[in-house]
């Protein structure tokens, strides 16, 4: 495997279900990231974790709860989820947080909520 | 609050022409600037990153860069019909993670 890479690549849950994204980067890289990309909007920044600690949550609802156990591998656990969080879901990782280091995306979740 | 500004778009150009995608930012401290491609459905890909002023160019991108601006461009010579797509200005900020613009929608027509 190379790159960034996730799992699974489709999810259908009804409002009641518990599931987990995976995510995990083969890049040796220090940050990881969680974006949330709405039909037509724009990506939205959910969480940051850096060397492992989360450093950024962006006002998400606690019906999403990240889980960084390593710098390699990154999980998104949903639980009670409604309609419109149906998304397509995205994994990014970067050397450091530092601002000046590009993101490599993975392929994305695509998420529906019935 | 940081912002990074782009037209939504679309912009349409005929194939062989050439595309140029425009962003600005708000905080005069940003440092790195990414341009990065989107196509339907599909997760962002780089293509081109900047840090000085002035032009840096690979194949048909060239990225430009002025800082007293706070302008960030992206031009694609010979437009193709696959560089259609959604194309995201991203722009570094010392304290942050990147900040993404909306992303304008680019349609080469054969």
């Amino acid at each position: 495997e190379t790159g960034v890479t996730q799992t699974p690549r489709h999810l259908v849950m009804g409002m009641t279900n518990k599931k987990s994204l995976k995510c995990e980067q083969h890049l040796g890289h220090n940050a990881m990231y969680w974006y949330k990309q709405s039909a037509k909007k724009p990506l939205e920044l959910m969480f940051v974790y850096n060397f492992k600690e989360q450093t950024e949550n962006n006002s998400v609802p606690s019906r999403f709860s990240p889980e960084c156990p390593n710098s390699s591998h990154l999980f998104l656990h949903l639980h009670t989820l409604q309609p419109e969080d149906s998304a397509l879901y995205l994994c990014a990782s970067s050397q450091e947080r530092a601002s000046s280091y590009e993101q490599y995306f993975g392929p994305g979740t695509r998420l529906t909520v019935t | 609050q940081k912002e990074v500004e782009q037209n939504s778009g679309p912009l349409s150009v005929p194939e062989g022409a050439i595309a140029s995608l425009n962003c600005t930012y708000s905080d005069r401290g940003s440092q790195s600037f990414f341009w990065y491609r989107q196509y339907s459905g599909k997760s962002p890909e780089l293509i081109m990153f900047i840090y000085s002023n002035g032009d840096k160019e690979d194949g048909r991108f060239t990225a430009q860069l002025n800082k007293a601006s706070q302008y960030v461009s992206l031009l694609i010579r010979d437009s193709q019909p696959s560089d259609s797509a959604t194309y995201l200005c991203a722009v570094g900020v010392t304290g942050t993670a990147l900040i993404f613009g909306k992303g304008t929608t680019l349609s080469v027509s054969s």
